[in-house]
C-alpha cells in the first residue's frame, strides 16, 4: 500500500494564478483532511471530507475549494493564489476501524507552496 | 471542540523518561484525547489515544485522570530520534457527530532530546 500520496511535491505560483492540489489515498477510508503549516506553527484544518461527495468547511477555508468526486481522492483548488498561501499543505486520511476510530489520521508528505 | 493547552517546548536527555502533560478543561463527554508525533519535514504521527484511566503501547503510555481534565504523555527513556514536536488533541471518534475526525492542532510541544 502507498498509503497517503501528493502531487505535486513543490510548487511555486505567481499571485493570481491556480492550481490543483491532488491528495490520493488507497485504504478505503471514509475521511479524508486539508491542513496548512505555516513555519513554526500547528496545523490548520482547511476543509475535510467525511464521504464521496461530501466536504466542510475548517478553521481557515476562505481561498480554498475542495472536491471529493472519488472515495480516494481529495482535490484542493486556489483559484487566485496570495502570498498568504504561501505554507506546506498536509492531506491527511481517516476511517473509523481500529481502536482509534476516525481520530487515528494518516498523514501524506506534503506539498510545499510558494507564492510570489 | 475542546481546546488544549500544553508546554511549548521541554528538553531531556537520552535515556530519561519524559512526560508531557496537556490539559483540556473543556472536554466533552464523548471527546477522546489523541496524540500525534511530528518529525521536520513530515506529516504527523499517531501515537495513541485514550478516554480515561491508562493506554499503553509499544510507543508510550497515556494517563488520564478521573475527571478527565487533562492528559500526560509518558515516553520511556527516549533517544535522540524522539527529538520531535507532539501534538495532543481532543475530538469525538465515532459515526454521528458533526466533529467526528475533526481534530485542532494546536502548536504542539517540541521536545529536544540531547545525548
Amino acid at each position: 500500500n502507498a498509503g497517503v500520496t501528493q502531487t505535486p511535491k513543490f510548487r511555486v505560483l505567481k499571485t493570481g494564478q491556480s492550481m490543483t492540489l491532488l491528495c490520493a489515498q488507497d485504504m478505503n477510508h471514509e475521511y479524508m483532511y486539508w491542513y496548512r503549516q505555516d513555519p513554526g506553527m500547528g496545523l490548520r484544518l482547511i476543509h475535510y471530507s467525511v464521504g464521496e461527495g461530501t466536504t466542510a468547511k475548517g478553521e481557515v477555508p476562505d481561498g480554498y475549494n475542495v472536491s471529493r468526486l472519488k472515495k480516494q481522492n481529495f482535490l484542493l483548488g486556489l483559484e487566485s493564489a496570495a502570498p498568504s498561501q504561501t505554507s506546506v499543505y498536509f492531506c491527511a486520511s481517516g476511517g473509523m476501524t481500529g481502536l482509534a476510530g476516525a481520530n487515528e489520521q494518516f498523514f501524506g508528505p506534503g506539498t510545499r507552496l510558494t507564492v510570489l | 471542540l475542546a481546546k488544549t493547552t500544553q508546554p511549548i517546548s521541554m528538553d531531556s536527555y537520552e535515556g530519561q523518561e519524559v512526560n508531557i502533560t496537556c490539559s483540556h478543561n473543556n472536554i466533552a463527554t464523548n471527546d477522546y484525547i489523541t496524540w500525534y508525533q511530528q518529525f521536520p519535514s513530515q506529516g504527523p504521527r499517531f501515537i495513541i489515544q485514550g478516554y480515561k484511566t491508562k493506554v499503553t503501547n509499544e510507543v508510550a503510555s497515556l494517563f488520564i485522570p478521573a475527571d478527565r481534565k487533562s492528559s500526560t504523555l509518558s515516553l520511556p527513556r527516549v533517544s535522540l530520534s524522539d527529538t520531535a514536536v507532539y501534538y495532543c488533541l481532543v475530538g469525538p471518534s465515532y459515526h454521528g457527530s458533526s466533529n467526528t475526525g475533526k481534530l485542532i492542532f494546536g502548536q504542539g510541544t517540541t521536545l529536544q532530546v540531547k545525548p
